[in-house]
């Protein structure tokens, strides 16, 4: 069964560097999401992405955001300067697309600790 | 605007007997709703989903759940608990417009006791 996969698993950087989180969505999904979850609290939506271009996006997604689809496959969240409260697990979603399209499919999420 | 409501951050439950979890939505449109559930340093699994068909949806692992859009509940039940139901529990709501994001609740944490 095609799933969202995501790399690393687990990102250690030091405050103010820049990290790169990585996702491949499902292969014909035309829909694209980041959401985060600060541990011990609820998943929360970052910024949607369809069509090459974002559609959506939280107060969250400040300009330390930004996301990319550099090539078909590949489907990037980076934090320019890194703050301790982005540490936090990221998780990128992907949907099929299409009114009758209503499930997301969500990445086994990256671990962002940031020192 | 849509959003979600989880009571209680926490339940305990003994090995066999119900679980029980709640939720309230709060949507402007007709909403889809989804259970999800989260294992230790896990991501999040899509146990079951109302998408405006059947009230009562059976999901995986033999938990359903019961959309009632008079009381905007859409609470998660299995009938017997086993210690592998340990896990996070998050509801979610979508207003299945365009690009519109999942928007959770906080999540409940289910402890099973043997």
């Amino acid at each position: 069964e095609p799933e969202v996969t995501q790399t690393p698993s687990h990102q250690v950087t030091q405050m103010g560097q820049e990290v790169i989180l990585r996702c491949v969505p499902i292969s014909n999904h035309l829909y694209f999401y980041w959401y985060r979850q600060i541990l011990g609290q609820k998943v929360e939506f970052l910024v949607s992405f369809y069509n090459n271009e974002i559609s959506e996006k939280s107060e969250i997604f400040d300009d330390q955001f930004s996301v990319e689809r550099p090539d078909g496959s590949n489907f990037t969240l980076k934090i320019r300067s890194t703050k301790l409260e982005d540490s936090a697990m990221y998780f990128c979603a992907s949907r099929i697309g299409g009114s009758w399209s209503n499930e997301q499919y969500f990445g086994p999420g990256t671990r962002l600790t940031v020192t | 605007a849509q959003s979600v409501t989880q009571l209680g951050s926490h339940v305990s439950v003994s090995e066999g007997a119900l679980v029980l979890l709640r939720c309230n939505y709060s949507s402007s449109v007709p909403p889809y709703l989804f259970w999800y559930v989260q294992y230790p340093n896990q991501g999040l699994q899509l146990l079951l989903k109302y998408t405006s068909a059947a009230t009562l949806v059976k999901g995986i692992n033999g938990f359903e759940a019961e959309f009632k859009k008079s009381e905007t509940s859409f609470h998660l039940t299995k009938p017997s608990a086993h210690m592998s139901d340990a896990a996070e529990y998050f509801c979610a709501v979508w207003g299945h417009s365009g690009n519109t994001p999942l928007v959770f609740g906080k999540g409940t944490r289910l402890s099973v006791i043997a």
